[in-house]
């Protein structure tokens, strides 16, 4: 069974400030992704990741796929209030997705 | 491009009613997702359909859950009879599996959110 794991499962910082969120398994994805949802919403697909090192920047938001295809990483810089909300990440492997339970962040003005 | 579209947004019923939620997914998607969201937790897949064949329900209760996908388009959940541990929120996704058996992404409506009282 394919687990994802998320870290920290709760994040409150200051407008301003930088952030990383993690995402970690044991096992190997064909790609993964990262939603943002906020309440009363369904996810909305951030980016997919799908070379292992593979590095997308979406403007103020900095993914990473880990070399083995593990892991990634979610960078924000100059965290927002707009980036209040639950960050989810999940893995695709061969016809199958594997959600983490996600980094709730607030960010405070 | 329309999204993926669900019905109702909001659902409270009492105990042991049956309940149903309707999935249009994005026009073209050949595989649909039925997701149970917990408060504060990830989606938990139910059940996936890759056109009109349900191809993993290994999660789905099926004491009390039933899904159909008719033609390989819409999808209806429905839950009978209901229990209070069902409150959630019923997610829809779609995306498009090609051939090699690969989706790098899926797209998801709204939600439902019931509340079994």
């Amino acid at each position: 069974t394919q687990l994802l794991e998320q870290s920290p499962q709760f994040l409150s910082i200051q407008e301003g400030e930088n952030l990383t969120v993690y995402c970690n398994s044991s096992s190997v994805f064909s790609s993964l992704q990262w939603y943002r949802q906020e309440p009363g919403e369904g996810p909305v697909l951030l980016v997919t990741v799908v070379t292992g090192g593979e590095v997308k920047k979406l403007k103020r938001l900095t993914f990473q796929f880990g070399d083995a295809r593990k892991d990634s990483s979610l960078h924000i810089t100059a965290a927002q209030p707009g980036d209040t909300g639950l960050y989810l990440c999940a893995g695709s492997g061969r016809q199958n997705f594997v959600f983490g339970p996600g980094t709730r962040l607030s960010v405070l003005p | 491009e329309a999204g993926v579209v669900q019905s109702p947004r909001y659902k409270i019923i009492e105990k042991k009613q049956p309940v149903a939620f309707w999935c249009n997914p994005i026009s073209g998607h050949n595989t649909l997702y039925w997701y149970r969201q917990n408060l504060g937790q990830g989606p938990e897949l139910l059940i996936r359909y890759e056109n009109e064949e349900a191809v993993d329900d290994s999660q789905l209760p099926k004491d009390r859950f039933s899904a159909e996908r008719l033609k390989g388009v819409d999808s209806t959940l429905k839950i009978q009879p209901a229990e209070l541990g069902d409150s959630a929120v019923y997610l829809c996704a779609s995306s498009l599996v090609g051939p090699s058996g690969y989706s790098y992404e899926q797209y998801f409506g709204p939600g439902t959110r019931l509340t079994v009282t």
